[in-house]
């Protein structure tokens, strides 16, 4: 099975500071990678995903993530933080084929200082 | 429904009471998985539905939790004889594979107290 790992479990960044939350995957063969949100007191959401093609994704909200093969990293970046992107954010992912289940990273906390 | 429902979105019981969950998944949506979100913890897998596969039950913590699928749609998590430790959010999430390549649905989940 896939595994994702989230490298930091909790980032304190300032307000138009950028960011990057780091993820790692297990597989160098074909994968689907996600980055969902969580903002407090709510159910996740996908905020984008890395299908084929281009590596560089864009999602809601002016994030965006790059797969890196060679790296095996999925990182999601902004570059100018808003209070209002506080929550939390997991990394997950599956391999193609198959009925394989997907599986998420232990999640990072992003906290924006004002 | 247009999304994943949830209910009850909050249960209280008591220590030792059995309790079930049920989750609505979006219609025609062939994959389910149920999570469990502890205070301040991630994601923690409890178990995936697939079509008419065998569920993958790896991620239960114990012979008292199970969970069923009728039908390919509707699913119910049981818990049984409940513990303190079993007081958590259950998130449920529902995909359609070969379409949208696995993109999760999640409800809004059920915040279960167990006193």
């Amino acid at each position: 099975a896939q595994s994702v790992t989230q490298l930091d479990s909790q980032v304190p960044v300032f307000e138009e500071a950028p960011v990057e939350l780091r993820c790692n995957y297990s597989s160098s063969v074909s994968v689907y990678l996600f980055w969902y949100v969580q903002y407090p007191n709510q159910g996740l959401q996908l905020l984008l995903k890395y299908l084929s093609g281009s590596t560089l994704v864009k999602g809601i909200n002016g994030f965006e993530a790059e797969f890196n093969k060679s790296q095996t990293s999925f990182h999601l970046r902004k570059p100018s933080v808003h209070i209002s992107d506080t929550a939390e954010y997991f990394c997950a992912g599956y391999r193609s084929g198959g009925y394989q289940k997907v599986t998420f990273g232990t999640g990072t906390k992003l906290q924006v200082i004002p | 429904g247009a999304g994943v429902s949830q209910s009850p979105s909050n249960k209280v019981t008591e220590k030792g009471k059995d309790v079930e969950l049920r989750c609505d998944p979006i219609s025609g949506h062939t994959a389910l998985y149920w999570y469990r979100q502890s205070l301040g913890q991630g994601l923690e897998f409890l178990i995936y539905f697939q079509g008419n596969s065998a569920p993958d039950k790896s991620g239960l913590p114990s012979d008292r939790f199970s969970a069923e699928r009728t039908g390919g749609s509707v699913s119910t998590l049981t818990i049984q004889r409940t513990q303190q430790e079993d007081s958590a959010v259950y998130l449920c999430a529902s995909s359609l594979r070969g379409q949208n390549t696995g993109e999760l649905f999640f409800g809004e989940g059920s915040r279960l107290t167990v006193l």
